[in-house]
């Protein structure tokens, strides 16, 4: 089972910052935050990730609470093209660990 | 494109033949995965390499399906007797799995449907 709760949709007017929440209250101290994406019919798209501090890239800011059981995901100008369903995965650096992807949070970015 | 390429990119067949699919992950990447993905759900994992070595198949991965990658490249996977039920989008991912730099990309998908 997933380690993470997300809400299952969101809207978000274009333009603005779409912030996606995500809950992962059993994390352990070893284990990454992991954000990805997937558009239609695409590929899951990585986003981000993190362990501890807050994490910026060129897609997304990364926002971890100082307990580390929740996180943020912001996407600061949201666009059209950011309509997708976003996951938040926990994963430890264990060997051979897979990703256990949950429902997502269907973001939909609107006019 | 993350660098994974995935071939064919639809398969339509039907029930009882045999597919395979092939996965040609980023060069620098030794770990390799298999995830099924069906309407409405997220990825589900299957199987995963680390170079020629399968070290790890989930339940989901009947006797049906076997996965090999026999240089450590380029990986297959193939689905004997399909079944409807096998109906689903294939992906693949790669990732350098060190440290920090674990992040898996994920190629385009393979989507097989079975008639």
């Amino acid at each position: 089972d997933a380690k993470t709760t997300q809400p299952p949709s969101m809207d978000c007017a274009e333009g603005r910052a779409a912030n996606l929440p995500c809950n992962h209250s059993t994390i352990s101290g070893n284990e990454y935050v992991y954000w990805y994406r997937q558009i239609h019919s695409q590929g899951p798209q990585y986003i981000i990730h993190g362990l501890k501090n807050n994490e910026t890239n060129e897609m997304a800011s990364l926002i971890i609470t100082e307990d580390r059981k929740s996180s943020t995901l912001i996407l600061p100008h949201a666009t059209l093209r950011d309509t997708a369903v976003y996951y938040c995965i926990v994963r430890g650096d264990n060997y051979g660990q897979n990703f256990v992807f949950g429902p997502g949070t269907r973001l939909s970015v609107l006019p | 494109d993350t660098g994974v390429s995935q071939d064919p990119r639809h398969k339509i067949t039907k029930r009882g033949q045999n597919v395979t699919f092939r996965c040609d992950p980023i060069s620098e990447h030794n770990r390799l995965y298999w995830y099924r993905q069906t309407l409405g759900q997220g990825p589900e994992f299957l199987t995963y390499f680390q170079n020629e070595a399968q070290l790890e198949k989930s339940r989901l991965l009947s006797d049906r399906f076997s996965a090999e990658r026999p240089k450590g490249s380029f990986s297959t996977l193939e689905i004997q007797r399909t079944e409807q039920g096998d109906s689903a989008m294939y992906l693949c991912a790669s990732s350098l799995g060190t440290g920090w730099r674990n992040e898996q990309f994920f190629g385009p998908g393979t989507r097989l449907t079975v008639l």
